[in-house]
């Protein structure tokens, strides 16, 4: 099992550019989430799925969007980049089958480092 | 509000020595706490997890943690620390299945 992983692992844009970051998780985990870690400030949620063709905002939504068309891919979308938006991108997954109230051990992928000029 | 807290920027131990790692949250009702670690330029992995049951909590690569209710306190420890322990560590709070971090303790182990 390849587990979690993220395309691209870099990326420079320039502001204005849009991209997407494409999540991949091949465990059949119902839950998807995307996350941005900048320094001193953790990890903080920016969208989640908890399922095919599901979405919600986490912490941090603003100027990003995602879709969720099939299981297995999460994908995260910036229209119109800006340095505000230079950070290290985590995409996790997880399953439910520990309870349903939480609780959940979420599986990371390697990262996406983005730098908006 | 709920909230997670790591006091403390950076950690410094020399191998051999215990290592611990501060947590605090605040939370209304039974938190669900984790501890994360993330080796450099690597994604995060799962340490250990708190839910319900024994306060004392064992997880992977000897770590362990003590969650405290009346101090509420969840801190990562290990007796023995090894330089291949250097890494960043997050306390995590869970609720309902997404993630409250807190900001990240460095941990550095020297020879």
């Amino acid at each position: 099992n390849a587990g979690v992983t993220q395309t691209p692992k870099f990326r420079v844009l320039k502001t204005g550019q849009s991209m997407t970051l494409l999540c991949a998780q091949d465990m059949n985990h119902e839950y998807m989430y995307w996350y941005r870690q900048d320094p001193g400030m953790g990890l903080r949620l920016i969208h989640y799925s908890v399922g095919e063709g599901t979405t919600a905002k986490g912490e941090v939504p603003d100027g990003y969007n995602v879709s969720r068309l099939k299981k297995q891919n999460f994908l995260l979308g910036l229209e119109s980049a800006a340095p505000s938006q230079t950070s290290v991108y985590f995409c996790a997954s997880s399953s439910t089958s520990d309870g349903p109230l939480g609780g959940y051990e979420q599986y990371f992928g390697p990262g996406t480092r983005l730098t908006v000029t | 509000a709920q909230s997670v807290a790591q006091p403390e920027d950076q950690v410094n131990v020399a191998e051999g020595n215990p290592l611990t790692v501060k947590c605090t949250y605040s939370v209304s009702g039974n938190p669900y706490l984790f501890w994360y670690v993330q080796y450099p330029n690597r994604g995060l992995q799962f340490l250990l997890k708190y839910i319900t049951g024994d306060n004392l909590v064992k997880g992977s690569y000897g770590f362990e943690a003590e969650f405290n209710k009346s101090q509420t306190s969840f801190h990562l420890k290990k007796p023995s620390a090894l330089v291949s322990d250097s890494a960043l560590y997050f306390c995590v709070l869970d609720s309902w299945g997404k993630l409250q971090f807190g900001a990240g303790t460095q941990v550095v182990v020297t020879p």
